[in-house]
C-alpha cells in the first residue's frame, strides 16, 4: 500500500484563488511528521510547511496553511490567495520512526495558475 | 546561510559509462541523503548518511550504486556502469539530525540531471 497518496495529478486554480491541495497518508507510527515541497521547474525542492503528528494546531507559514485531519489521516494543504508564481509541482511527504527516518514521497500535483 | 551544494548540475553520458555527482550539504547538517527522481515521480530515497556512517541504503542498487560520506561532510555518489533507466535527476538533502520537530526539517539542492543514452 502507498505510504502517501495525492489524487490530483494536476489542477487549474485562477490566479487570487484559494487553492487545496490533497494528501492522504498511512503508518502505523504513533510519531510521525508531514511535509510538504513545491518543485519549480529548475528542479530544486522547496520546503514549505511541516505538520508533526503530536500537534494540537494546525501548521500555518504565511499563504500556506495545513488542514491536519490526524483521525482522516489527511493533510491538505491549502494556498490562498494564489499567484502565478505558485505554478509548480507540489509534493507531501511523510517521515515515520521519531525524526531519524528519510522522507517518503507522494507522486505529486502538478498545480498551474492561470491569469 | 548557504544551502544544499550539488555538481555538476547537468550531465549526459553513454549507457555503461561512469558517473559521479557531488554534494556539499548546510553547513552543521549531520544528516544527508541522496534521492533518485525519475520524471513524473516523487523522489525515491537511496541513502541515508548520519555524520559518516550509513543509516539506510535499503534502496541504493549496490550493483551499481555507490556512495560515501568522508569526514562527515561532503558527499559522493557513483553509478557505474550506468544503465538508461538511471536517468533521472540525483538530490541530495540534509538536516540537522535524528530528531523529531520542524527543527529537523530536510533541506533540498537543486539537483543533478542525469541523462544516459
Amino acid at each position: 500500500a502507498q505510504k502517501i497518496t495525492q489524487t490530483q495529478p494536476g489542477m487549474f486554480v485562477q490566479e487570487k484563488e484559494a487553492v487545496t491541495l490533497d494528501c492522504t497518508y498511512d503508518t502505523s507510527d504513533p510519531s510521525y511528521g508531514l511535509f510538504w515541497y513545491k518543485q519549480p521547474s529548475s528542479g530544486e525542492m522547496i520546503f514549505l510547511i511541516y505538520q508533526g503528528s503530536y500537534d494540537q494546531q494546525n501548521a500555518t507559514e504565511g499563504r500556506y496553511s495545513l488542514n491536519f485531519q490526524k483521525a482522516r489521516k489527511s493533510a491538505n494543504l491549502v494556498i490562498s490567495a494564489s499567484q502565478l508564481g505558485d505554478s509548480a509541482m507540489y509534493f507531501c511527504a511523510m517521515r515515520e520512526g521519531g525524526g531519524a527516518d528519510g522522507l517518503t514521497f507522494g507522486k505529486g500535483t502538478h498545480l498551474i495558475i492561470q491569469p | 546561510e548557504a544551502g544544499v551544494a550539488q555538481s555538476p548540475r547537468y550531465k549526459i553520458i553513454e549507457k555503461r559509462q561512469s558517473v559521479a555527482f557531488w554534494c556539499n550539504p548546510i553547513s552543521g547538517h549531520a544528516t544527508l541523503y541522496w534521492y533518485q527522481q525519475i520524471l513524473g515521480q516523487g523522489p525515491k530515497l537511496l541513502i541515508q548518511f548520519q555524520n559518516n556512517g550509513v543509516v539506510d541504503d535499503s534502496q541504493l542498487p549496490k550493483d551499481r550504486f555507490s556512495a560515501e560520506r568522508l569526514k562527515g561532510v561532503d558527499s559522493t555518489l557513483k553509478i557505474q556502469p550506468a544503465k538508461l533507466e538511471d536517468s533521472a535527476v540525483y538530490l541530495c538533502a540534509s538536516s540537522l539530525g535524528r530528531f523529531e520537530g520542524s527543527g529537523n526539517t530536510i533541506y533540498f539542492g537543486e539537483g543533478s540531471w542525469l541523462t544516459v543514452v
